[in-house]
């Protein structure tokens, strides 16, 4: 599989848990993006990684929300003590160094009951 | 804040008939891409338009860019079932980082 690849598909947690989404970039993809489509609006970003560091993180939110991309293995978007409004579909993408064009992954969708 | 607005919203219509949806800001983007989304799926990555005033094809759909690089469209040819989706621009603004997705525009083709 050539493509952008994320897991779980689908994700349910209790409130206060921590949510853990897995995204594996498109091979030869350096860059990493994640966006965030809550229920009836569009996608918004979250933050944008390169290997071991991050580039902008300007759509994040201050608390509870973290990203990384090691060196080794999928960059990591994780959401610690989740409540009910975090429950959406949450999207990576991925592109060359130098390409403005993103490649997106079919999406988690987290649920938060 | 770069805002990226499309019209319409919703769109329903036959199979065979024509129709266009805009992407209009008043910022300057870089380049600019539509996707298609369907349910339960992640944005497919339809095309790249970078020059002002550019036009590209992909078989019945034509996007162009406009002059400014404020503006796109996309029109679809004699529309198919298989064109119903949920259509979003996505503007860059020069960094090459994140994009400024549109409002969307979903279609309905029906038979």
């Amino acid at each position: 599989n050539a493509g952008v690849m994320q897991n779980p598909r689908h994700l349910v947690r209790r409130r206060g848990q921590e949510a853990r989404l897995r995204c594996s970039p498109m091979k030869g993809h350096s860059h990493v993006y994640w966006y965030r489509q809550l229920p009836e609006e569009g996608l918004k970003f979250m933050v944008y990684l390169q290997k071991e560091n991050i580039i902008d993180e300007s759509g994040m939110p201050k608390e509870r929300f973290s990203a990384e991309f090691p060196k080794e293995g999928p960059s990591i978007l994780r959401i610690q003590q989740v409540v009910r409004g975090d429950s959406a579909a949450y999207f990576c993408a991925s592109s060359r160094e130098t390409s403005y064009e993103q490649y997106f992954g079919p999406g988690t969708r987290l649920t938060v009951t | 804040t770069q805002l990226l607005e499309q019209s319409p919203q919703f769109l329903s219509i036959q199979e065979g008939e024509n129709l266009t949806v805009y992407c209009n800001s008043s910022s300057v983007f870089s380049s600019l891409q539509w996707y298609r989304q369907e349910p339960g799926e992640g944005p497919v990555l339809l095309v790249t338009v970078v020059t002002g005033g550019e036009v590209k094809k992909l078989k019945r759909l034509t996007f162009q860019f406009g002059d400014a690089r404020k503006d796109s469209s996309l029109h679809i040819t004699a529309a198919q079932p298989g064109d119903t989706g949920l259509y979003l621009c996505a503007g860059d603004p020069g960094t090459a980082s994140k994009l400024t997705f549109g409002t969307g525009t979903r279609l309905q083709v029906t038979l």
